[in-house]
Parts: C-alpha cells; structure tokens; sequence
C-alpha cells in the first residue's frame, strides 16, 4: 500500500525567505508525485507534477520540487516566498499508469508566511 | 469554462439526519472522485466514477454512504444516517477520459452535531 509522510505539519517563515516542504512516501510500485496548494476558502490546486524525464519539477507561482528515487522523496521549495504563499500544500501520490486516478496523499503542510 | 462545482459549500446537520452532497465535475469529464478530509487528517479517497459506473469505491466507509452518479454527469454523495465521525471537509475531483490532471472543487463542509 502507498503512504506519504509530510514531516512538518507547520512551517513558519519570514517573508523573502527560501522555504522547503518535505515529503517522503513509500510504495511498492512505481509513482507519479504531485504538490497541490489549498489557499483560504478555495479548493485544491495543483502546483506542479512529476510524471517522468527530468527529476526537477517546476511549477506554478516559483516553486519547484526534486523526485529523489534513492530516498523516496519529493520536497517543495521555493527561493524567496510571499506573503500570498500561505497556504496549506499537500504532497500526493498515484500509482504509474494510472494518471488521473486515485490519490493517496499526505497530512499536508501549513505554510505560514510573515511579514 | 467553469471547474468543479460543489454544493452546499458548508452544512450543519443533527447526528441521525441525512444530508446529500452534490458535485458538477468539469463538462465532459468521466472520471469523477469524492475525497473526504477529516479534521487534522489526510485527505482519503472514498471513490471513483468513470461515466455512470464505479470504478472504485475502495474507500467508502460503510454502508451509510451511498453514491450516485446520474447519466455520467453531476454526481450526489448521501449520507445516511450521519454520524459525528462523518464530520469533515468533502471534496469531489474529475479529470478528462485518458486520464490527467484532476480538478478539485472547493468541498462541502460537513458538521455532524
């Protein structure tokens, strides 16, 4: 069975910032990652994807994200963070082939961003 | 193009009552999924439509939850008799037939009191 670990339920950081959101899973078969980002009052959207090819990943709004195999992990990290990146962001994975297909994500992560 | 639709955005309910969930995927989207967050924890999967058929109902939890998806578009999620366990945020997904990214909506809120 799949699972995702987010290490750090909360994250607290000054605004300018470099910022990373750790992410590890574990999984029998091969996966696709996700990061998807929950402002205020507004569903989830998807940040940026790891399919295949290049293990950076670069997604909406500077954040990017590396897929380490060795170490099962796809961690989010953005330079300089504002103050409009305080969100809740979730790391999600699904099996190969099965694009599209059900999630399995982890307990997410607060982004507090201040001033 | 509108996304995901859900309704009621929030909903209050006595232990015992039935409440019914409502999702309009993205037109012309087959696959549709409902999610269920419970306060504090992982986002779960509960199923999967492909048109008007369950693909995967997986994560449902129990036989008080009953899904429907009429003529392979909007999609209802009725709780029956609900419980305070039942409290949450649920959210519903789709994504195009060949797979690809998922859409979310903005989810219900569900307070079972």
């Amino acid at each position: 069975a799949q699972s995702v670990t987010q290490l750090d339920s909360q994250v607290p950081v000054f605004e300018e910032a470099p910022v990373e959101l750790r992410c590890n899973y574990s999984s029998s078969v091969s996966v696709y990652l996700f990061w998807y980002v929950q402002y205020p009052n507004q569903g989830l959207q998807l940040l940026l994807k790891y399919l295949s090819g290049s293990t950076l990943v670069k997604g909406i709004n500077g954040f990017e994200a590396e897929f380490n195999k060795s170490q099962t992990s796809f961690h989010l990290r953005k330079p300089s963070v504002h103050i409009s990146d305080t969100a809740e962001y979730f790391c999600a994975v699904s099996d190969v082939g099965l694009y599209g297909n059900k999630l399995v994500f982890g307990a997410g992560t607060i982004l507090r961003v201040k001033s | 193009e509108a996304g995901v639709t859900q309704f009621p955005s929030h909903s209050v309910i006595e232990k015992g009552q039935t409440v019914t969930l409502r999702c309009d995927p993205i037109s012309g989207h087959d696959n549709l999924y409902w999610y269920r967050r419970v306060m504090g924890k992982e986002i779960k999967f509960l199923l999967h439509f492909v048109k008007e058929s369950k693909q995967d109902e997986s994560g449902m939890p129990n036989n008080r939850f009953l899904a429907e998806r009429t003529g392979g578009t909007y999609s209802t999620l009725k709780v029956q008799p609900a419980e305070l366990e039942d409290s949450g945020v649920y959210f519903c997904a789709s994504s195009p037939a060949a797979g690809g990214e998922a859409f979310f909506g903005q989810g219900t809120r569900l307070t079972v009191v």
